[in-house]
């Protein structure tokens, strides 16, 4: 069965306070690796999907990263407005299904 | 272009009631996704709907059920609801391949009481 799991499950930063947010997941041959983020009352809106290890992307502040094992996604000198749920999901390559699994996500707060 | 519209916003049901909730996905997109979001179990997958068909299920029971029209917009029915069938339903679309990453509706959010 396809894991996720994703931590922390919060993060308080001070504005310009860099960090890390970490996915861990098990799955049996990755087909992609996604990241979301959840602002309240919305929801989930794309930001990137990584297929191999060694992979990188970048948007404005965020820069993901995957390994073999787990994905982080890197947030360089964070904004109030970066402020948000960030969810990791899996697509298994194997299985027929190529639904994703979600994480419970890592809520971000990023004080001015 | 026009994002995944989900309708209503916002219901408040009695428990035993049925529910009905629509989603018009984005023009061009024939995959509907529809997840179920509380905050104890995050984003739980109910069931794809992709040119008319269920192409795949999630683990809920049957009183959940779903279609989807020849113009790609989509329904999902609760019957008989139970109290922790109070959650955020989201709609995703996508254009039938999950690399490209879905597009979400801000969802319905749905209180039984």
């Amino acid at each position: 069965e396809d894991q996720v799991t994703q931590s922390p499950e919060a993060l308080r930063l001070q504005e310009g306070e860099s960090s890390s947010l970490n996915c861990s997941y098990t799955v049996s041959g990755l087909r992609g690796l996604f990241w979301y983020r959840q602002d309240p009352g919305k929801g989930p809106e794309f930001l990137f999907t990584l297929y191999s290890a060694g992979e990188e992307k970048e948007k404005e502040r965020l820069k993901a990263t995957l390994t073999k094992k787990e994905s982080f996604l890197h947030i360089t000198a964070p904004k109030p407005e970066d402020s948000a749920t960030y969810l990791c999901a899996v697509q298994a390559a194997s299985g027929g299904s190529y639904i994703p699994t979600f994480g419970r996500g890592t809520s971000l707060i990023v004080h001015p | 272009k026009a994002g995944v519209t989900q309708t209503p916003r916002y219901l408040i049901k009695t428990r035993g009631q049925q529910v009905t909730l629509s989603c018009s996905p984005i023009s061009g997109h024939r995959s509907v996704s529809w997840y179920q979001q509380t905050p104890g179990q995050g984003l739980q997958f109910l069931f794809e709907y992709f040119s008319e068909t269920q192409r795949n299920k999630g683990n809920f029971p049957g009183r959940f059920s779903g279609r989807q029209f020849s113009n790609s917009r989509s329904e999902m029915n609760v019957s008989t609801l139970e109290l922790g069938d109070s959650a955020l339903y989201l709609c995703a679309s996508n254009t039938g391949t999950a690399e490209q990453g879905y597009t979400f509706g801000s969802g319905t959010r749905l209180t039984v009481v």
